[in-house]
C-alpha cells in the first residue's frame, strides 16, 4: 500500500484552459475526498465521494468544476476554462469508515498555477 | 457556521522547549477534533484526535485536551525537535461523512 497518489504534481497552464487531476486513494477506501488549499491557509472542503456516489459538493465548488469517481476507485478533477483565481493546492483525501471516526489519509497534492 | 481559529505563526523555537499551539472552534452539535501536522515537501499527517469532552489525543510526545466549556483544543509538547519542525492544522468533523474544517495553520520552526 503506497498510500494516496495524486498525479501531476504540479500542472501549469493558461488562463482558459482545462485541466484534470488525478487521485489514487488507498485501495478498499470506501470515501474520498477533495480539497483545495492557498498559500497561507488550511485546506478548504470541495467534495465527497462514498464509494462511487458524489454525496455533497461545497458551495466553492462552481460550475466550472466537475468530480467523478467511476467504479469507486480513482477519482478525477476537472476544471473547466481555469482562472487565475483557480490556482491552489488541490488535495484528495481517503478513509474507509462505516460511521466511525477513523483516520482520513492525504495525498501530497497537486499545484495548480494558472498563468 | 463551523469554525476553526489557531494562532498565527511563525513559530520560533529552540531545540527542548516547550511548544503550545492555541486551537479554538465554533460548532453546532459535538465535532471531534483533530491535529494535523504537514513535513516539507509531504501530505498532512493526522498526528492526534480526540471524539469527546475531556478526551486527550496523544502521539509522538503531544498532546491536545477536548475542553468543550472554553471550546478548545490547544497542542502541546515539552520538549521539542527539529524534526518537529512543520505546519500544524487544527481541524474539527462535525457529521458522519467525515468532512473536515481547518484552521489556518501554524508553522513551527525549531532551531537546534
Amino acid at each position: 500500500d503506497t498510500g494516496v497518489s495524486q498525479n501531476p504534481r504540479h500542472k501549469i497552464t493558461k488562463r482558459g484552459q482545462n485541466v484534470t487531476f488525478r487521485c489514487d486513494p488507498i485501495s478498499e477506501h470506501n470515501r474520498l475526498y477533495w480539497y483545495r488549499q492557498t498559500l497561507g491557509q488550511g485546506p478548504e472542503f470541495l467534495t465527497y465521494f462514498q464509494n462511487e456516489a458524489q454525496l455533497e459538493k461545497s458551495r466553492l465548488l462552481s460550475d466550472r468544476f466537475s468530480a467523478e469517481r467511476p467504479k469507486g476507485s480513482f477519482s478525477t478533477l476537472e476544471i473547466q476554462r481555469t482562472e487565475q483565481g483557480d490556482s491552489a493546492m488541490y488535495l484528495c483525501a481517503s478513509r474507509f469508515s462505516l460511521g466511525g471516526i477513523t483516520e482520513a489519509f492525504f495525498g501530497q497534492g497537486t499545484r495548480l498555477t494558472v498563468v | 457556521g463551523n469554525s476553526v481559529t489557531q494562532m498565527e505563526g511563525p513559530v520560533t523555537l529552540s531545540e527542548e522547549a516547550f511548544l503550545t499551539i492555541n486551537c479554538t472552534y465554533t460548532a453546532t452539535g459535538y465535532p471531534s477534533l483533530f491535529w494535523y501536522v504537514q513535513y516539507p515537501g509531504e501530505g498532512l499527517q493526522l498526528l492526534l484526535k480526540a471524539t469527546k469532552a475531556d478526551d486527550k489525543g496523544s502521539n509522538k510526545g503531544f498532546e491536545a485536551t477536548y475542553r468543550k466549556e472554553t471550546t478548545s483544543f490547544h497542542l502541546e509538547k515539552g520538549s521539542v525537535q527539529v524534526s518537529d519542525s512543520a505546519v500544524y492544522f487544527c481541524a474539527l468533523s462535525t457529521d458522519s461523512w467525515g468532512k473536515l474544517q481547518f484552521g489556518a495553520g501554524t508553522q513551527v520552526v525549531v532551531t537546534p
